[in-house]
């Protein structure tokens, strides 16, 4: 079972906002790296700690915390971000990457 | 703009090993760790293993006592082995790069972040006799 909690799926209006959340008990900060991953493709990384947006990626998504849960914020949602969003974090106590169990983005 | 190539048997049979390679194209193979991620069929992420160009390696716990990942710097290509597989292990198998980038995140706190920022696209690995 994943150590990194996501709910698995979330809807979203076209244009407005949605935050795609992650709980882990042993998270050292509240920020987290984030994949997006679309139908028969590999990952892509979209965002990564608090301020971390690769280049390509629109500036409509953006990093949070909320108590102790990290998120994704995508902010005037469009058709082409439906997908499955991973959260993943690095366990420096045992050297491993946690994921997330993914959470299923619909954008109606 | 790097480029991770992979290849690798797409069959294999209960028991047997599987072997996977990715080689790197455009971009330099040092100060970076190789990773290998799986995503079993309608599920999600599961992280395999990694390795640098110096030789170390870090493995999912869970996977530690059968799989192996080994790096030749020649040929800028790394390997995935996993052994005694079974229907389990069937899966497609992606490679990526990890990097890290250390941020403020408080006034006084930095952390650093790790990501997979590059990733090959993917080969489906079917266990089956």
């Amino acid at each position: 079972s994943s150590e990194l909690t996501q709910d698995p799926a979330v809807s979203v209006a076209l244009g407005q906002t949605v935050r795609i959340t992650c709980q882990g008990d042993s998270l050292a900060t509240p920020y987290v790296t984030w994949y997006q991953q679309k139908p028969g493709l590999a990952p892509k990384l979209v965002f990564y700690g608090k301020t971390g947006r690769p280049s390509g990626i629109p500036d409509r998504f953006s990093a949070s915390k909320s108590g102790t849960s990290a998120s994704l914020i995508i902010t005037g949602a469009q058709a082409e971000d439906e997908a499955d969003y991973y959260c993943s974090c690095r366990d420096d106590s045992r050297s491993r990457e946690l994921f997330g169990g993914g959470t299923k983005v619909t954008v109606l | 703009q790097v480029q991770l190539e992979q290849w690798g048997a797409g069959l294999v049979k209960p028991s047997e090993t599987l072997s996977l390679t990715c080689a790197v194209y455009g971009g330099s193979f040092s100060n970076y760790y190789w990773s290998w991620i799986r995503q079993a069929p309608g599920k999600g992420l599961e992280w395999i293993g990694e390795m640098n160009d110096s030789g170390s390696t870090n493995y999912n716990p869970s996977l530690m006592s059968r799989v192996a990942i080994s790096v030749d710097t020649s040929k800028n290509q790394f390997t995935l082995g996993l052994t005694s597989v079974t229907a389990a292990d069937t899966a497609v198998y992606f490679c990526a790069r990890r990097g890290n980038e250390r941020q403020r995140v408080t006034p006084l706190r930095f952390f650093t972040f790790h990501y997979m920022d590059v990733w090959g696209r993917g080969t489906t690995v079917i266990v089956s006799s």
